[in-house]
């Protein structure tokens, strides 16, 4: 089975510091990853995908292959960032396999 | 432009009850999901269709079934609602690109007594 691991529960960070949520999912050949977002009372959402390789928000993504991660960073935090951040891969069937969520604190 | 909906919020039930849970999509995706989201677990597949009146068990189905009669409706059933049933239950919808983005619903807060 496909799995997606998030090793942190909760990340807390001061605004204007630098953001690694960890992501590192069970190798198999190439991979689909995602980045999903839940801002407080909203649903979730689709942040990035790496395909696309771009920069959402200020988030960037790097597929590893050797080292089966696919972590999201920012280099400076802001408040609006607080949120539950999952990792995710394709399953087959169209499915997603979800990490277990890291939520994001941004103090002031 | 809410894309996927769900009948409701928030829902008190009584053990033993049947439960049914309602979602909708307008965006024409064959795909359609339930997970259950729970602190510290994440999300979790509970079924899911690939087509009209097919289904797939996902990870957790024991408990729960599914109908999809229409395209655009998938609903979640709980035949005989238990206490651990108690979560937050998310409805989602896809097409059938590999990247294609996997929309959300806003959740229903389920809460069984």
């Amino acid at each position: 089975a496909q799995r997606v691991t998030q090793p942190e529960k909760l990340l807390s960070v001061f605004k204007g510091a630098p953001v690694e949520l960890k992501c590192n999912y069970s190798y198999s050949g190439s991979p689909e990853l995602f980045w999903y977002v839940q801002y407080s009372r909203q649903r979730l959402q689709l942040l990035l995908r790496h395909i696309s390789r771009e920069s959402i928000k200020g988030f960037t993504a790097d597929l590893n292959k050797g080292e089966t991660s696919f972590h999201l960073k920012k280099p400076f935090a802001q408040e609006e960032d607080s949120a539950m951040y999952y990792c995710a891969r394709n399953s087959g069937y169209s499915t997603l396999t979800f990490g277990k969520g890291t939520m994001l604190l941004v103090s002031p | 432009d809410v894309k996927v909906t769900q009948s409701s919020r928030y829902l008190v039930k009584r053990t033993g009850e049947k439960v049914f849970l309602e979602c909708v999509q307008d965006m024409d995706h064959e795909n359609m999901f339930w997970y259950r989201q729970d602190p510290g677990l994440g999300l979790r597949l509970i079924y899911f269709s690939y087509d009209v009146k097919m289904k797939e068990k996902g990870d957790i189905p024991e408990g729960y079934s599914v109908s999809r009669e229409k395209k655009e409706r998938f609903s979640l059933i709980l035949e005989s609602a238990s206490t651990n049933q108690t979560s937050m239950y998310l409805c989602a919808s896809r097409g059938l690109g590999s990247f294609d983005e996997q929309f959300f619903g806003p959740g229903t807060r389920l809460t069984v007594l």
